[in-house]
């Protein structure tokens, strides 16, 4: 199975500051189709999970443009680059290079 | 709207079986596979099954925690996957989601399934 490993496990970040989240996983997420099947989420306090970022840096629409992904392989990260409150919560990552899909611990975030 | 709801969790004893379901509205459900993830009590995200769509043959996975004791299947006509949850254990109390692949970018609110005697 493949292991993915966030960090930090938890982050404390000031209104308006930077926010990175970063996602190993234990083998290259690159499929031979050429994609690479990482995906980040946010699941907000008594919510369900909702995606924000498909195939390592895609935004799915509606989501601000203050969160981005990037990475390749083995390496990826989450960032934000203002954060606000509506930010909090626990982000996750996932992969779906093969089966069983694994995700991530789990990073929680909270404002100061 | 598009949305999906679980319902069938509760409360039940350990060895003892629950069916979930997860139906869905706004889309055509026949066209995607579809998940199971749980979440423990305070815990992280766990996939625990896959359905394939029709067109990819209907096949069916699990994870090795709950292979052999859980049964995924779905009726297109519907537009409801269940989860069998046979020989339920303590470490199977958590809140279910079903979510739409391959993005997972749509998830019901969840069911609680809380296994204790």
């Amino acid at each position: 199975d493949i292991v993915m490993t966030q960090t930090p496990l938890s982050l404390s970040v000031t209104p308006g500051q930077p926010a990175s989240i970063s996602c190993k996983s234990s083998q290259s997420l690159l499929q031979s189709d050429g994609k690479t099947y990482l995906y980040w989420y946010l699941q907000k306090p008594g919510q369900s999970p909702q995606l924000l970022i498909y195939d390592v840096s895609s935004r799915l629409s509606g989501v601000p443009d203050r969160f981005s992904g990037s990475g390749s392989g083995t390496d990826f990260t989450l960032k934000i680059s203002r954060v606000e409150a509506e930010d909090v919560g626990v982000y996750h990552c996932l992969q779906g290079r093969s089966l069983p899909w694994t995700f991530g611990q789990g990073t929680k975030m909270e404002i100061k | 709207d598009v949305y999906l709801v679980e319902s069938g969790g509760g409360l039940i004893q350990p060895g003892r079986s629950l069916r979930l379901s997860c139906t869905a509205s706004g889309f055509t459900f026949g066209d995607y596979a579809m998940s199971w993830v749980r979440q423990a009590p305070g815990k992280g995200l766990e996939w625990v099954s896959l359905i394939r769509s029709k067109g990819y043959g209907g096949t069916t996975q699990y994870a090795a925690s709950v292979k052999g004791r859980f049964t995924i299947s779905r009726d297109d006509s519907k537009s409801i996957a269940y989860l069998q949850m046979d020989s339920l254990k303590t470490e199977d109390t958590a809140v279910y989601y079903c979510t739409r692949e391959p993005l997972f970018d749509l998830w019901g609110q969840g069911t609680l399934v809380t296994v204790s005697s």
